[in-house]
């Protein structure tokens, strides 16, 4: 069973538009969220981390988090084709023999067209 | 900004030989972690490291594998006798605690088994 699923893409969207980025895990203990952009043959880079159910915004970018469906989604406003890239979503574990691992979603390919 | 810094950034081997892997940590931050990603695959954890001792690791960490922290400022992951199948890149990351603190992940570098 995988244990962090995201939809391969590729999504495609105008520039200027919403783009929806969406994530399911499947360990319930599961305490901290995190959404990373990869660019081609570059390393994470972290856009957003949240903690809490709800929303958090920052800049263009906002995640949401409902741990009771066990999902998590990030949402880009006003699309740049500078967003063009792989977005990781990455989860770990509570405390316990945790130790900081984070398990990481195989990535959406998001493509911003002019 | 500080940052993490690995070098080098693509390293060639002939397969049976042994590589060692640099990366300077984010100077206050207290654990480090190294994390492959084979070519269209995922990002995978290896191993954790604090307080100068493996925290966690993975089923991939096997005995082919140690990591290091050979003074202050380094931290390595060496490769004792490399395989065509540890072709990947690798990345180290660090952060300043576990819990829901933040990863920030270094550049990368392209190992290739011959």
């Amino acid at each position: 069973q995988k244990e962090v699923e995201q939809n391969s893409g590729p999504l495609s969207v105008p520039e200027g538009a919403i783009a929806s980025l969406n994530c399911t895990y499947s360990d319930r203990g599961s305490q901290s969220f995190f959404w990373y952009r990869q660019y081609s043959g570059k390393s994470p880079e972290l856009i957003m981390s949240i903690y809490s159910n709800g929303d958090k915004e920052d800049g263009r970018f906002t995640a949401q988090l409902n741990k009771a469906s066990q999902y998590v989604s990030l949402l880009i406003r006003d699309s740049q084709p500078s967003d063009s890239a792989t977005y990781l979503c990455a989860v770990r574990l509570a405390g316990g023999t945790s130790y900081g691992k984070l398990t990481f979603g195989q990535g959406t390919i998001l493509t911003v067209h002019p | 900004e500080p940052e993490v810094t690995q070098t080098p950034s693509h390293q060639v081997t002939q397969m049976g030989q042994e590589v060692i892997l640099r990366c300077v940590p984010i100077s206050n931050h207290l654990y480090f972690y190294w994390y492959r990603q084979i070519l269209g695959q995922k990002v995978e954890f290896l191993v954790s490291f604090y307080n100068n001792e493996i925290s966690e690791k993975s089923e991939i960490f096997d005995d082919q594998f140690s990591v290091e922290r050979p003074d202050g400022s380094n931290f390595t992951l060496k490769i004792r006798s490399t395989k065509l199948e540890d072709s990947a890149m690798y990345f180290c990351a660090s952060s300043l605690g576990t819990g829901g603190y933040e990863q920030y992940f270094g550049p990368g570098t392209r190992l290739t088994v011959t």
